[in-house]
């Protein structure tokens, strides 16, 4: 294990629904990362928290809303989803000192919006 | 001129022969190039990762080859196993952005 934990594995929502993505990392990390994986395209970087502040928001749309409440845990809050918001979301933590040289993945968060 | 273009997008290597994927890069302030490898239903993890002061780094039977001149990169599988079956992501990041930009991914079969 990468010491990055996150749940559920899966979920299956409509689009009316509300949901939450959590991730929990166990390294003494002081950053964390949500990225999208899709198939067939690049890992797409949403979202930075560095010591809880959120430092980077990659023109994500704002029925995605992140939540740092402190520096073991990360939420991703999702709302009112569209069909081609269905992907693998990835929490990821590092060391944060501007390089981000090593990510540790968690093994992700398949959704599916219906 | 963010982007990192990695080819090909699938490959199929025999057991014991060689694995190669390639990347290109057009930010000339890229100075951390990382690999990672996926297995299915598990996130990335390193694999290997090169800085452009060198033009080779060899961790067993996994090599970078750097071409800073052309802005590519490279991965080399020897002797690739069945084991080694798995999506390969390569990176770049440039030191003062803190941001890695991933290439499409690569999905590597070995056949027994």
């Amino acid at each position: 294990e990468t010491g990055v934990t996150q749940t559920p594995r899966h979920l299956v929502m409509g689009m009316t629904n509300k949901k939450s993505l959590k991730c929990e990392q166990h390294l003494g990390h002081n950053a964390m990362y949500w990225y999208k994986q899709s198939a067939k395209k690049p890992l797409e970087l949403m979202f930075v928290y560095s010591l809880e502040e959120r430092v980077e928001n990659n023109s994500v749309p704002s029925r995605f809303s992140p939540e740092c409440p402190n520096s073991s845990h990360l939420f991703l809050h999702l709302h009112t989803l569209q069909p081609e918001d269905s992907a693998l979301y990835l929490c990821a933590s590092s060391l944060y000192d501007r390089t981000n040289e090593k990510l540790f993945f968690g093994s992700g968060t398949q959704l599916s919006v219906l | 001129q963010q982007q990192v273009k990695q080819s090909p997008q699938s490959l199929i290597v025999q057991k014991g022969g060689i694995s190669i994927i390639n990347c290109a890069y057009e930010n000339t302030a890229f100075d951390y190039f990382p690999w990672y490898q996926q297995f299915p239903g598990k996130g990335p993890a390193l694999l290997i990762a090169i800085r452009p002061d060198v033009s080779e780094k060899k961790e067993g039977r996994f090599t970078i080859s750097f071409n800073k001149s052309a802005k590519q990169f490279s991965l080399h599988i020897m002797d690739s196993q069945p084991g080694d079956s798995a999506t390969y992501f390569c990176a770049a990041t440039a030191s003062n952005t803190g941001k890695l930009i991933f290439g499409q991914g690569t999905t590597l079969q070995v056949k027994p």
